[in-house]
């Protein structure tokens, strides 16, 4: 089944203490992405990858990191939490990169990481 | 600022009546998208649109791309509580490769 898979689903933990939320798609897409979402706010892009060893700043990339080593898997890193992260995270994949010509970029989702930092 | 704006944020109707929500901006985007999401969810895509001016309808559901490709609207005919979802409208700026997001509208259709 094509699929996203994130995990955990849910997540509580301690201000400071370093965290990774994976991500994996089985449909060799391209574009990868992390969302985090919240209340008033919408979806709020964090990080994208074009391609493996490619990735970039989103709308609010601030104390998050990523990597794309292989083109299935982008973890989500949180080095140091702060309550501030508590959030509904989401990871998104397509077989193309948005904007290009031609090209399907449809977003798949993953079912998402609820986080909490205390 | 949001990049897309939705309206309204929040619509709680009776089933059977119809409604109209709206995506504007004041950017121009190469294409728009619309995604619904259910509770414990990832948004799940619906349509995108890419002409200015573009119809499409999906069932009941009929999609709109402004003339200008500026804004969009989803119209949902005789609503059905199946419908209750947060509708998330997306685009692509021209000459852009990132995907924005609007805030959503929550819509709940009462049986």
């Amino acid at each position: 089944e094509a699929q996203v898979t994130q995990n955990p689903r849910y997540l509580i933990t301690v201000t400071g203490k370093k965290l990774t939320v994976t991500c994996s798609q089985n449909m060799n897409h391209e574009y990868m992405s992390w969302y985090r979402q919240d209340p008033g706010l919408g979806l709020r892009q964090i990080y994208y990858s074009m391609n493996v060893e490619v990735t970039d700043k989103g709308d609010v990339p601030e104390g998050y990191k990523v990597s794309r080593k292989e083109k299935r898997n982008f973890p989500l890193i949180l080095e140091s939490p702060s309550p501030n992260q508590t959030s509904l995270y989401f990871c998104a994949s397509s077989l193309r990169i948005p904007g290009l010509a031609g090209g399907s970029y449809e977003q798949y989702f993953g079912p998402g990481t609820r986080l909490t930092v205390t | 600022t949001q990049l897309l704006e939705q309206s309204p944020q929040f619509l709680s109707i009776q089933e059977g009546e119809n409604l109209t929500v709206y995506c504007n901006s004041s950017s121009v985007f190469s294409s728009l998208q619309w995604y619904r999401q259910e509770p414990g969810e990832g948004p799940v895509l619906l349509v995108t649109v890419v002409t200015g001016g573009e119809v499409k309808k999906l069932k009941r559901l009929t999609f709109q791309f402004g003339d200008a490709r500026k804004d969009s609207s989803l119209h949902i005919t005789a609503a059905q509580p199946g419908d209750t979802g947060l509708y998330l409208c997306a685009g692509v700026k021209t000459s852009g490769s990132r995907l924005t997001f609007g805030e959503g509208t929550q819509l709940t259709v009462n049986p």
